[in-house]
């Protein structure tokens, strides 16, 4: 099995509606991240959280919010979803120990119409 | 703030080439910098990473070195293979968080 779960691996949407990304982890990371990535931008952060009670904005955070429901779930939020809110969104996680070798899932692909 | 640039691609090379794909980095201090791969349908595995000034990271035939005076952590292999087809991101690390590069896409044909 995945060590870095991803649900649902692709979704379409309308402009409007509230939709939420899950992420499971089995690794026992403290550390766990939310990118996007869109084609010619690379990966950007939305948000991360160091552990349940520590949630920090990345540098895309606006018009997303997370939760960190346990030390193995992240989920991410779109209140109300904008076509320019489609592209690839990854969860990540990381050791406290060493954060920089980070494991990430394989991706939800989301298209807002 | 901290940025790291990559060449644009795709890079197109045959079976057995040699590789080069350049990333260059802006950076306050000395940040950790590594190479991330993203096979097609996938999320991105760690390839190689270097801590500190001169250090070569390898892995899996790949190599690159931490040069701080040219502030460069270029990707070299000196035979790709069909199955390197991917894209390769160049990141850095200030402190606790990945910043990554745009991404080269590399395509190997037979």
């Amino acid at each position: 099995d995945a060590d870095v779960t991803q649900t649902p691996r692709n979704r379409i949407t309308k402009t409007g509606k509230r939709i939420m990304l899950e992420c499971s982890q089995t690794k026992g990371h403290d550390r766990m991240y939310w990118y996007r990535q869109d084609p010619g931008l690379g990966l950007r952060l939305i948000y991360y959280s160091f552990d349940v009670k520590d949630i920090n904005k990345g540098e895309i955070s606006d018009g997303y919010s997370v939760s960190r429901q346990a030390q193995a779930k992240f989920s991410l939020s779109l209140e109300s979803a904008i076509p320019n809110q489609t592209a690839l969104y990854f969860c990540a996680t990381a050791p406290g120990g060493d954060p920089y070798e980070q494991y990430f899932g394989p991706g939800t692909r989301l298209t807002v119409t | 703030g901290d940025s790291v640039t990559q060449m644009e691609g795709p890079v197109t090379l045959s079976e057995e080439a040699f590789l080069t794909i350049n990333c260059t980095y802006t950076a306050t201090g000395y940040p950790s910098l590594f190479w991330y791969v993203q096979y097609p349908g996938e999320g991105l595995q760690l390839l190689l990473k270097a801590t500190k000034a001169d250090d070569k990271g390898s892995n899996k035939g790949f190599e690159a070195t931490y040069r701080k005076e040219t502030t460069s952590f270029h990707l070299e292999k000196g035979s790709v293979q069909v199955s390197d087809s991917a894209v390769y991101f160049c990141a850095l690390t200030p402190w606790d968080k990945l910043i990554f590069g745009t991404g080269t896409r590399l395509q190997v044909f037979p």
